[in-house]
């Protein structure tokens, strides 16, 4: 089993639709949580951290179930620049994977 | 400030010959990593530094090498290119111990034949 894994995806949406994305880890041991976005053919960017009171940031909400080991992020309102593959990451400290750990990705499609 | 900085951006190798690729940061950040990215895959580790002088391996280091003699520069050392090597990497760095954003490169897009 990997250590984080996320929902295979693709998903295919219309402009405005709500999207949610899952992501569970597997090591209890883990410390923090973020999602990152990554373009076709470009390097992955932070989007947001999630913390356990859940956050905000716009359009997308974060929350993490440390209890489930579940983190998930919401999209509402998609627009067609949320056309991306979304990358689950886990920080936690050591191993030979470094300490952080990413989600294969999931690809989101906004269309007209 | 130009950030995550890799060279060079595409590459054409035939199988057995070496290359280094570069990577620098000017964000004087402390750690630093090499990852390849493959389809279905997902970002894999390759090497990383948490400092000028320390380097340890990351999740498939067989074939690569990296040296860390400067905060700023960590290259990867492609000793004798193989076909398996073809793929995407990404340097990254980050500051260590202040929330682990990484900062990951342009990428650099091999291609060995």
């Amino acid at each position: 089993r990997k250590e984080v894994e996320q929902d295979p995806g693709p998903f295919n949406v219309p402009e405005g639709a709500t999207v949610a994305f899952n992501c569970t880890y597997s090591n209890s041991a883990s410390q923090s949580f973020f999602w990152y976005r990554q373009d076709c053919r470009k390097e992955p960017k932070l989007l947001m951290s999630v913390y356990s009171s859940g956050n905000e940031d716009g359009r997308f909400t974060a929350q993490l179930n440390r209890a489930s080991q579940y983190i998930s992020l919401l999209i509402r309102d998609s627009k067609l620049s949320d056309s991306a593959t979304y990358l689950c990451v886990v920080y936690r400290y050591g191993g030979s994977q470094g300490n952080l750990i990413f989600g294969k990705g999931t690809k989101l499609s906004v269309k007209p | 400030n130009a950030g995550v900085t890799q060279t060079p951006k595409f590459q054409v190798l035939k199988t057995g010959q070496s290359m280094t690729l570069q990577c620098a940061q000017d964000m004087n950040h402390e750690y630093m990593s090499w990852y390849r990215q493959d389809p279905g895959m997902g970002l894999r580790l390759i090497h990383y530094s948490v400092g000028a002088g320390i380097t340890d391996q990351g999740e498939v280091p067989n074939g690569y090498n990296v040296s860390r003699s400067t905060t700023e520069d960590f290259p990867l050392r492609l000793l004798s290119a193989a076909p398996s090597q073809t793929s995407v990497y990404f340097c990254a760095s980050t500051q260590w111990g202040v929330g682990e954003t990484q900062y990951f490169g342009p990428g650099t897009r091999l291609l060995v034949l």
